[in-house]
């Protein structure tokens, strides 16, 4: 069965550090994998998709980069964090056919202070 | 733009109940749209979908509908229990082709009592 970890669970850094969040998923091959964010309150936001290595599409301008160095790991990176980059960080993953659900990780708690 | 709308206030009902969500939305002619449930500090976890020829979608005890004139959908969980005590998001697809790119509602907390 197809699983997507998602690490670390929390995460505190001071304004003006450095970013990287991973995510993997195992028992599936070639997925699309996608980094959404969630403010408090708020729906869930699209920041990054991919639907090959190397291949990322940015959904908002923003501070934050996306990578995918394996066809199952995708990377969510900052150089420098801003306040505004505080948040509740999800991975997901779908098999890129039409009508498909997403599978999502089980987030990363950001808070930038 | 595009816009989704789902009640903000929280949905507070007695066990046994029927829990009726609502999600609308604006700007927009979706092919299919899908409900999600999730619990605090967890990512959302797929319950439903329903594609825009498709008037109701029924899983257990749950109950979806969808009017595109309306530009609606009606999220029903019948006989509800205090474990379905959650929030509910609502997704809509957009984009082009097979990218999966999904635009969420801000999510409406259900809370049953028991």
């Amino acid at each position: 069965s197809q699983t997507i970890h998602q690490w670390p669970a929390t995460l505190v850094q001071p304004v003006g550090s450095p970013l990287s969040l991973e995510c993997t998923v195992e028992g599936t091959s070639n997925p699309n994998l996608y980094w959404y964010r969630q403010a408090a309150g708020r729906g869930l936001q699209l920041l990054f998709y991919s639907v090959g290595i190397g291949q990322i599409s940015s959904e908002v301008p923003q501070n934050l980069s996306a990578s995918r160095p394996q066809d199952r790991q995708f990377i969510l990176s900052s150089k420098k964090l801003l306040l505004s980059d505080s948040g509740f960080y999800l991975c997901a993953w779908s098999t890129g056919t039409v009508d498909e659900k997403l599978f999502f990780g089980s987030g990363t708690q950001l808070s930038v202070l | 733009s595009q816009k989704i709308e789902q009640n903000s206030e929280a949905l507070n009902i007695q066990e046994g109940k029927t829990a009726t969500l609502t999600c609308n939305y604006t700007n927009y002619s979706p092919a299919y749209l899908q409900w999600y449930r999730q619990d605090p500090g967890r990512g959302p976890v797929f319950l439903l979908l329903i594609r825009e020829n498709e008037k109701e979608k029924r899983k257990e005890r749950l109950k979806v509908t969808f009017d595109t004139t309306l530009k609606q959908s009606l999220f029903h969980i019948t006989a509800s229990q205090p474990a379905d005590s959650a929030t509910y998001l609502c997704a809509l697809a957009y984009g082009s082709g097979n990218t999966g790119k999904l635009i969420f509602g801000q999510g409406t907390t259900l809370q049953v009592k028991p």
